[in-house]
């Protein structure tokens, strides 16, 4: 299983420029996360999915868009980027049931200029 | 909604020695307290967790500790390696919600 992967790894965006990161799961996870990270201030929610098909607002949701049309895939939008966006992007999934580890993936690094 | 802090920001400590990290969380529902490990450039990775009708949990080196009076939970890490050098990460959530808060997290440095 390759668990959790993240595409793409590195990326250089200009203001005003969109993108969409992708987030894949071969662990058969029902809900799956996008958070960023910024330094000292931890790991913050933007949007997560409880099924295929279904989205919800994290913690800071403004400048995102999200989609889950398929189980295995979440995808992160970013329609008009700002240099606040300048952030680490980490996607992460978990199983429903009585198991609530996070598997996380290793994390896009986004630059806005 | 829950509210957890971390303490301390930075922890630097030599080779052998034991490291504590702390954290306090809000809401007395949350009953579920994963730590996670950050290694330089990776995602995080869960190391141990607890659920609020345990108080103490070990696994090898690493403990974790809960008060659910107090509403704080630490991790104990004895004998440190180097390896062991990382940002952790305490998080507290209701079971079964799914969505976890995080704290600010702790980078832990072990000095040889």
């Amino acid at each position: 299983n390759a668990g959790v992967t993240q595409t793409p790894k590195f990326r250089v965006l200009k203001t005003g420029q969109s993108m969409t990161l992708l987030c894949a799961q071969d662990m058969n996870h029902e809900y799956m996360y996008w958070y960023r990270q910024d330094p000292g201030m931890g790991l913050r929610l933007i949007h997560y999915s409880v099924g295929e098909g279904t989205t919800a607002k994290g913690e800071v949701p403004d400048g995102y868009n999200v989609s889950r049309l398929k189980k295995q895939n979440f995808l992160l939008g970013l329609e008009s980027a700002a240099p606040s966006q300048t952030s680490v992007y980490f996607c992460a999934s978990v199983a429903s049931g009585v198991q609530e580890t996070q598997y996380f993936g290793p994390g896009t690094r986004l630059l806005v200029l | 909604g829950e509210n957890v802090e971390q303490h301390p920001s930075t922890l630097s400590v030599q080779e052998g020695d034991s490291a504590v990290i702390k954290c306090t969380y809000s809401d007395s529902a949350s009953n579920y307290f994963p730590w996670y490990k950050q290694e330089l450039g990776k995602g995080p990775q869960l190391i141990i967790d607890i659920r609020s009708n345990v108080g103490e949990k070990k696994d090898q080196r690493i403990a974790v500790t809960l008060n659910k009076t107090a509403k704080h939970f630490s991790l104990h890490i004895t004998e440190t390696q180097p390896e062991d050098s990382a940002v952790y990460f305490c998080a507290a959530s209701k079971g079964g919600s799914y969505i976890p808060t995080f704290g600010r997290g702790t980078s832990l440095i072990v000095h040889p």
